[in-house]
């Protein structure tokens, strides 16, 4: 698999704690959310998804909010562990079809 | 499930060279997309086929680039004549019906 060296943004925390991934999406009109984690060497990996109809959705140690008034989507990870260092990109739905928008990404680097 | 199969891995080619990268879907998908990921651009939809037709390829960055999809288990990129700039890591992805994408592991393109 591979990955590419991108100068992004970067969460550093310590092995335990929570993590918070923040991102704003453009369009007003998308309805559907997805958050994708990829690891060095890989592709993007699906980790929870969203529907507009909704504020909160939770997976196993993950919870999307999606706050539609200021068009802001965030991934809390609980209890953070170093297998969670990995870049995470948020995308939207937009259009007839499923296609993607993604995000620039955030990395984040656990600390133990 | 192989998941996504992308072949090959790494290519490196010299300028003008034609460059084909292949794809095979998990089997049952219709729909199957083509990524290209840059440190400057992010990852960007290049094209994007459904029931092995061409839905959406605004995203093609110019004619040097073509994507076929002959039948349901296999799709190619093919870059023609290849230049420094296309050096990127290219991802396929497929769906089934509905909005998640399953993304392969990736091909590392270097235009020498």
């Amino acid at each position: 698999g591979e990955s590419v060296g991108l100068h992004l943004p970067t969460l550093s925390v310590q092995e335990g704690d929570n993590s918070i991934i923040n991102c704003a999406y453009s369009n007003s009109a998308s309805d559907y959310f997805i958050w994708y984690k990829q690891e060095s060497g890989k592709g993007p990996q699906f980790i929870i998804d969203i529907r507009s109809n909704m504020d909160k959705r939770q997976g196993q140690r993950v919870t999307v909010l999606l706050n539609k008034t200021v068009k802001h989507l965030s991934l809390q990870i609980a209890a953070t562990q170093p297998g969670d260092s990995a870049v995470y990109f948020c995308a939207e739905i937009s259009g007839g079809y499923n296609k993607l928008i993604f995000g620039a990404g955030t990395r984040l680097a656990v600390h133990p | 499930d192989a998941g996504v199969i992308q072949s090959p891995r790494h290519e490196v080619t010299e300028m003008g060279q034609e460059v084909t990268l292949r794809c095979k879907p998990i089997s049952g998908h219709n729909s199957l997309f083509w990524y290209r990921q840059t440190m400057m651009r992010g990852l960007e939809l290049l094209i994007y086929f459904n029931n092995n037709v061409p839905i959406d390829d605004s995203g093609m960055p110019e004619d040097r680039f073509s994507a076929k999809m002959p039948n349901a288990s296999f799709s190619t990129l093919k870059i023609q004549p290849s230049e420094p700039r296309d050096s990127a890591v290219y991802f396929c992805a497929s769906s089934p019906q509905g909005y998640e994408q399953f993304f392969g592991p990736g091909t590392r393109l270097t235009v020498l």
